[in-house]
């Protein structure tokens, strides 16, 4: 099955500064690959995803790139702000499939 | 566009007792998910279902769960003779119908919170 880790687990950055998650997992089947951003009792919330056929994704402070052939993407945020701070995942899977969840990275942004 | 509605948000149930959980999915949306997050943890699959139809259960313990999504209301997870260590915060999310082999964006609810005492 499917194996996906997340680093660092912890982050932490001054408001401003720009703040990169990376995850890698195991299944080359992957083909779908969405970032879930994670507030204090709420549920996961989709920020941005990516598919297989494409390397690099932005939507204004927030990319996701893609190297398939490492088997890694990684979450980049620019010009943070403390609301940005949450719990933030990733979930790779298949067409059809469940999410396999990291295990998260916590980020926090200091004002 | 109301989202993923779960109720209740908090459930508090006695050794012994039944847990139900209710998942209303998205409007238009008819794939539903459930996942179990514990404390400090990403979030494990569950169950899948379409309507009337189970997709996967791969990951639903094989006894004291069950889940069905109806035709028409919610789709409902149910674990009987609940024990401490069921104690989590359980999610729904749902998704679109897609085309065969496309990948449709979950989406998800807020949970439901339960406490075993």
């Amino acid at each position: 099955g499917e194996n996906v880790e997340q680093h660092p687990s912890t982050l932490s950055v001054q408001e401003g500064d720009s703040a990169v998650i990376k995850c890698t997992y195991s299944d080359s089947a992957s083909n779908y690959f969405p970032w879930y951003k994670q507030e204090l009792g709420k549920g996961p919330q989709l920020i941005i995803d990516i598919r297989s056929n494409v390397g690099e994704k932005k939507d204004q402070r927030i990319a996701v790139t893609l190297n398939k052939t490492a088997k890694h993407f990684s979450l980049h945020i620019t010009e943070t702000q403390p609301e940005d701070s949450a719990v933030y995942f990733c979930a790779p899977n298949q067409a059809g499939t469940a999410l396999i969840f990291g295990k998260g990275t916590t980020l926090s942004v200091s004002s | 566009n109301a989202g993923v509605m779960q109720n209740p948000r908090h459930l508090v149930r006695r050794r012994g007792q039944e847990a139900r959980l209710r998942c209303s999915p998205m409007k238009g949306h008819s794939h539903v998910y459930w996942y179990r997050q514990l404390p400090e943890e990403g979030l494990k699959f569950m169950v899948y279902l379409q309507k009337e139809n189970i997709i996967d259960e791969s990951g639903m313990p094989k006894e004291r769960f069950s889940a069905e999504f109806p035709k028409e209301g919610p789709s409902i997870l149910r674990i009987q003779q609940v024990v401490r260590g069921d104690s989590a915060a359980y999610f729904c999310a749902s998704s679109p119908e897609g085309l065969v082999n496309s990948n449709q964006p979950q989406h998800f609810g807020d949970g439901t919170r339960l406490s075993i005492l």
